[in-house]
């Protein structure tokens, strides 16, 4: 079985600063990872993902992430927050046809 | 444009009576599937197809029925709605084998725009 922590379920930053929205999982076979962007009354829009090519993945909208195998984990970072990320992020875990489980999504709030 | 279409957005019944969530992709996706995303708790997949004709179980299925009778559509049915079923539901479609250095598991989900239901 595997799962997918997501600490913090509210983040809060000023715009400019630096945005780091923690991922942990557990799997007990390399997994493929990736964060997913909720704006307001929208559906769910793929950031970015891990598929074992590269540790340090580069999304959309200046997003990365790195996967640390040592640390299962997979936080997502920006350098510098703009008033547009304000959404809920969600990281999720997949391995197999079908098992993707999703975290509970942290919030995101920009403020100016 | 490729996309994840679901209707209605919005609806609001009563309990017990019977409704359908319609879901359709224009992508050729082989994978289908249905969440409900609840505060607090994430997405949780309710059912999922793997092509026509095959469906099967996620991690909260009670109380809804979904059918594969044709690749573009996957609705899902609520027989006799109850006000616990009051969720954000999103439906979502993807390739079975994606590409990439891996191979087959690699792909992403696609999703709709989702559907607010409140059941009274």
């Amino acid at each position: 079985a595997q799962s997918v922590t997501q600490l913090g379920s509210h983040v809060s930053v000023s715009e400019g600063a630096l945005v780091l929205l923690r991922c942990n999982y557990s799997s007990s076979v390399p997994p493929y990872l990736f964060w997913y962007v909720q704006y307001p009354n929208q559906g769910l829009q793929l950031l970015l993902k891990y598929t074992s090519a590269a540790t340090l993945v580069k999304g959309i909208n200046g997003f990365e992430a790195e996967f640390k195998k040592s640390e299962t984990s997979f936080h997502l970072t920006k350098p510098s927050a703009h008033m547009s990320d304000a959404a809920e992020y969600f990281c999720a875990v997949r391995r197999g046809n079908n098992d993707m489980r999703f975290g509970a999504g942290t919030r995101l709030t920009v403020k100016p | 444009e490729a996309q994840v279409t679901q209707n209605p957005r919005y609806l609001i019944t009563v309990t017990g009576k019977k409704l359908t969530v319609t879901c359709s992709q224009n992508m050729n996706h082989e994978y289908m599937s249905w969440y409900r995303q609840d505060p607090g708790l994430g997405l949780r997949q309710i059912y999922y197809s793997m092509n026509v004709e095959v469906t099967d179980k996620g991690d909260v299925p009670e109380g809804y029925k979904v059918s594969r009778k044709e690749k573009r559509n996957f609705p899902l049915i609520l027989e006799s709605p109850s006000p616990n079923q009051t969720s954000l539901y999103f439906c979502a479609s993807s390739l079975r084998n994606g590409t990439g250095l891996l191979g087959i598991l690699s792909y992403e989900q696609y999703f709709g725009p989702g559907t607010r239901l409140t059941v009274t």
